[in-house]
């Protein structure tokens, strides 16, 4: 079974360039994460949807990001425009049902770097 | 607000040592707990849960218990292995809370 894709694995743009990053769950889970995860840090939640609900974005920041989760499989994260402190990995992961209960697959992330 | 507190890296440990990292919490309610793995290179697995006090989730022969009295969920292993170096994180949710991780050097 495929395990959560992402794509690009690496972006290097300048700043005040838009980016956007793509990802595709594993087949059958309804919900999907966005994280960030700094150097040397925990991976910090962005957005959670169930299906294409967003039911949770209070930590994305709506200025320059956005989200979408169209037919409630694949998701794309979007920076517009990107800032020099966007520098992070960014990682998508996505399980079936609540975390609770339901073990979280993550993908390999992309490593964004803003010149 | 919820958090997750876990002791600062690196440890570096010689093959065969006992294994502590210590996480410790904060949150309202029942939280679940989480212990990820990040080996070089690769993408964060889950390593164990546990959903409730008292539960202990165990795996590869790591375990931690869910010790609501002290707001900790440690996780230990009896003798490590030099494939055992990676980073660990905490978590908890709902909310999905990562403690900032360690690394573990293990040498042979």
């Amino acid at each position: 079974e495929a395990g959560v894709v992402q794509s690009p694995r690496y972006k290097i743009i300048e700043k005040k360039q838009p980016v956007a990053f793509w990802c595709n769950p594993i087949s059958g889970h309804n919900t999907l994460y966005w994280y960030l995860q700094n150097l040397g840090q925990g991976p910090e939640l962005l957005i959670r949807y169930e299906n294409e609900e967003a039911v949770d974005d209070s930590q994305l920041p709506k200025d320059r990001f956005s989200a979408e989760r169209l037919k409630g499989v694949d998701s794309t994260l979007k920076i517009q425009p990107a800032e020099l402190g966007d520098s992070a990995v960014y990682l998508c992961a996505s399980s079936l049902g609540r975390v609770n209960y339901n073990e979280q697959f993550f993908g390999p992330g992309t490593r964004l770097t803003v010149l | 607000g919820d958090s997750v507190t876990q002791m600062e890296g690196p440890v570096t440990l010689s093959e065969e040592a006992f294994l502590t990292i210590n996480c410790t919490y904060t949150a309202t309610g029942y939280p679940s707990l989480f212990w990820y793995v990040q080996y070089p290179g690769e993408g964060l697995q889950l390593l164990l849960k546990a959903t409730k006090a008292d539960d202990k989730g165990s795996n590869k022969g790591f375990e931690a218990t869910y010790r609501k009295e002290t707001t900790s969920f440690h996780l230990e292993k009896g003798s490590v292995q030099v494939s055992d170096s990676a980073v660990y994180f905490c978590a908890l949710s709902p909310g999905i809370i990562f403690g900032k991780g360690t690394r573990l050097h293990i040498l042979p």
